[in-house]
């Protein structure tokens, strides 16, 4: 069926660097996007949203890129703190809307 | 900042007994959804509510699971009775409006261990 998914399931990346994490949909019909941030023990926190009829959308340290043609969605997130270690979740409406379909996520470790 | 208010923060319980999980969305949010986490996995819609009517229950087991939200602002979920694959976090979110492009905010979620 359709599904929302992740390229990679772990990430390290260096303190200061920068991070991009992927996400790829199947569903077409799809016309919102929201990535959220998980920490252990926590429940899922919004970082930022995208609507289908833009590409590109930036927040504070954080950008997210979707790509209609190929379906795809990224996360960047700029000079990457230890904070931001955690599980990062892209997710999208269903068919029927209102309820968001969430992928597998992608594991964010900053190392010093 | 306002937060959804869900406990008890962690159940453990033994297998075929009944468990239920209580969920306070933010003030004045009209919607509020059930999602089940397995380990490892991203959130999975059990139910969802506008005000006190259920309008999406297409995912929940509706033969041990039950859940009610009836003067449409805090809510309960039932699971009884519990099975060794009911283990996991379940996690309250409410979003002010039913609209597709709202925000849905979580709660931390309720931990159930079933033994």
């Amino acid at each position: 069926g359709e599904s929302v998914g992740l390229h990679l399931p772990t990430l390290s990346v260096q303190e200061g660097d920068n991070s991009i994490i992927n996400c790829a949909y199947s569903n077409s019909a799809s016309d919102y996007f929201i990535w959220y941030k998980q920490e252990s023990g926590k429940g899922p926190q919004f970082i930022i949203d995208i609507r289908s009829n833009m590409d590109k959308r930036q927040g504070q340290r954080v950008t997210v890129l979707l790509n209609k043609t190929v379906k795809h969605l990224s996360l960047q997130i700029a000079a990457t703190q230890p904070g931001d270690s955690a599980v990062y979740f892209c997710a999208e409406t269903k068919n029927s809307g209102y309820a968001l379909n969430f992928g597998k996520g992608t594991s964010l470790l900053v190392t010093p | 900042e306002a937060e959804v208010a869900q406990s008890p923060r962690y159940k453990i319980t033994e297998k075929s007994q009944a468990v239920a999980f209580w969920c306070d969305p933010i003030s004045g949010h009209a919607t509020l959804y059930w999602y089940r986490q397995i380990l490892g996995q991203g959130p999975e819609l059990l139910v969802q509510f506008q005000d006190e009517s259920v309008v999406d229950d297409s995912q929940l087991p509706k033969d041990r699971f039950s859940a009610e939200r009836l003067k449409g602002v805090d809510s309960t979920l039932k699971i009884q009775p519990a099975e060794l694959g009911d283990s996991a976090m379940y996690l309250c979110a409410s979003s002010p409006k039913r609209e597709i492009k709202n925000i849905q905010y979580f709660g931390a979620g309720t931990r159930l261990s079933v033994l």
